[in-house]
């Protein structure tokens, strides 16, 4: 099973910074199946990024995808006050996994 | 707008068997994957399984031993079941639509998730 450690457990940022959040993976991953998701309070899960580097239908180009093999990145550019959340990196390989979860707060 | 529905007793007694259905409206199930995740309070997401509406199933290898999920193209659902239950089963757990093709095109709708909890 492919274990994925996401870093830092909390980022504690302002408004209008840039966040950069890591999901490191015990083996490659084929950037194919490397998705992101946001996740709010009380509410469900929200596709981001798919194939490491796509935006989902809807999804704000302030948020961006990138990596390759073993490490990859999502980064907003400049944080909104609806990002504050926690965010979800995935692994779609023989055995499915989630990461443990960024906690962007705001500071 | 494709919509999901969980439905199930929020309540079950350790070692007995859990059972969610899911509703898919404004959508067929067919021609996509569908799959179960849950995440126990306070804790992160994990992954159960997944059935192709062809009724091919994937599962995941720590709860393969306890899981099977279903589905019924013609009351467009599909549904989970979770044998010998104990408090660590205890979660939300979700439904959600499964997009794949060349690459995985991940969980793109997520039904708005159960309550489940396993007590005597």
């Amino acid at each position: 099973e492919i274990v994925l450690t996401q870093s830092p457990g909390t980022l504690s940022l302002s408004p209008g910074e840039r966040g950069t959040l890591a999901c490191r993976a015990s083996q490659s991953v084929s950037s194919s199946y490397l998705v992101w998701y946001q996740q709010k309070p009380g509410q469900s899960p929200r596709l981001l990024i798919y194939g490491a580097s796509n935006r989902a239908a809807g999804i704000p180009d302030r948020f961006s995808g990138s990596g390759s093999g073993t490490d990859f990145t999502l980064t907003i550019s400049r944080l909104e006050p609806e990002d504050f959340a926690v965010y979800y990196c995935q692994q779609y390989g023989s055995s499915p996994t989630f990461g443990g979860g960024t906690k962007v707060e705001i500071k | 707008q494709v919509l999901l529905q969980e439905s199930g007793p929020g309540l079950v007694k350790p070692s007995e068997t859990l059972s969610l259905t899911c509703t898919v409206s404004g959508g067929f199930v067919m021609s996509y994957y569908w799959s179960w995740i849950r995440q126990p309070p306070g804790k992160g997401l994990e992954w159960i399984g997944n059935i192709y509406y062809s009724g091919s199933t994937i599962y995941s290898p720590s709860l393969k031993s306890r899981v099977s999920i279903f589905v019924d193209t013609a009351k467009n659902q599909f549904s989970l079941k979770l044998t010998s239950v104990t408090a660590a089963d205890t979660a939300v757990y979700y439904c959600a639509r499964e997009r794949m093709g060349r690459g995985y095109y991940g969980l793109d709708v997520w039904g708005q998730g159960a309550t489940v909890t396993v007590s005597s």
